[in-house]
């Protein structure tokens, strides 16, 4: 069971414009949420990354927007750069015995073009 | 701080052999681990989850006699795959939680990718 779905598998956007990447979760438990960014041959390295409690966060050219209600989240990327093409997850916490344990979504692969 | 290394970063086995992989937190000890399986264009899966010092929980559907794990030290987590085979082939990937921070975040280690022939 997938427990966190993202969207879209694929984006190309031009150098300068927004990339949006979307997530949506169902348990209710998840109280953490980071979005990695991947390129290869390489492991994820964090992004950004947001509490339920919290509508917005924002880190340089990185903006998360939460919406509980919703239970969706999305990353928010402002003026793209060629560097930030790589593959981005976003992935959910949850509390399982002593360990907090990530679940991620099914990632995305930006492209930015010069 | 907070860097995770992985080794080897890639290695090409036979069919039938085992092979290890160590994944060490290197500027900070990490109570727990995490073991990774990503397939090409795919997400990362978590394996097991170890805990230095006791036995790692693994998810559902992993062998946990052909995946062992060992978290020996508070810096230190092996994975050793047993009896490989081609479609064990894929990318590993550990990562490291690092206590006392706010956020508990969970570290990665750059992969070691494993290909068996």
């Amino acid at each position: 069971q997938q427990q966190v779905k993202q969207s879209p598998q694929s984006l190309i956007v031009q150098k300068g414009g927004i990339s949006i990447i979307n997530c949506a979760y169902e348990n209710t438990a998840f109280d953490y949420f980071p979005w990695y960014q991947q390129f290869p041959g390489k492991g994820p390295a964090l992004l950004i990354a947001i509490r339920p409690d919290v509508s917005e966060k924002k880190e340089g050219r990185f903006t998360i927007s939460f919406n509980k209600s919703a239970k969706q989240f999305s990353l928010h990327i402002m003026d793209s750069q060629p560097g930030d093409s790589a593959t981005y997850f976003c992935a959910a916490r949850v509390r399982r015995g002593s360990a907090r344990q990530l679940t991620f979504g099914s990632g995305t692969q930006l492209t930015v073009l010069p | 701080g907070a860097v995770v290394s992985q080794h080897p970063s890639w290695v090409i086995c036979k069919s039938g052999t085992s092979v290890k992989i160590e994944c060490r937190s290197l500027d900070f000890q990490a109570t727990t681990m995490f073991w990774y399986r990503q397939f090409p264009k795919q997400s990362l899966m978590l394996m097991a989850t170890s805990n230095e010092g006791s036995k790692a929980t693994y998810e559902q559907g992993v062998e946990k006699d052909k995946f062992l794990i060992n978290h020996a030290s508070l810096t230190l987590s092996t994975l050793t795959v047993t009896s490989a085979h081609p479609e064990d082939s894929s990318f590993y990937i550990c990562s490291a939680r690092a206590p006392g921070t706010g956020a508990y975040e969970q570290y990665f280690g750059p992969g070691t990718r494993l290909t068996v022939t």
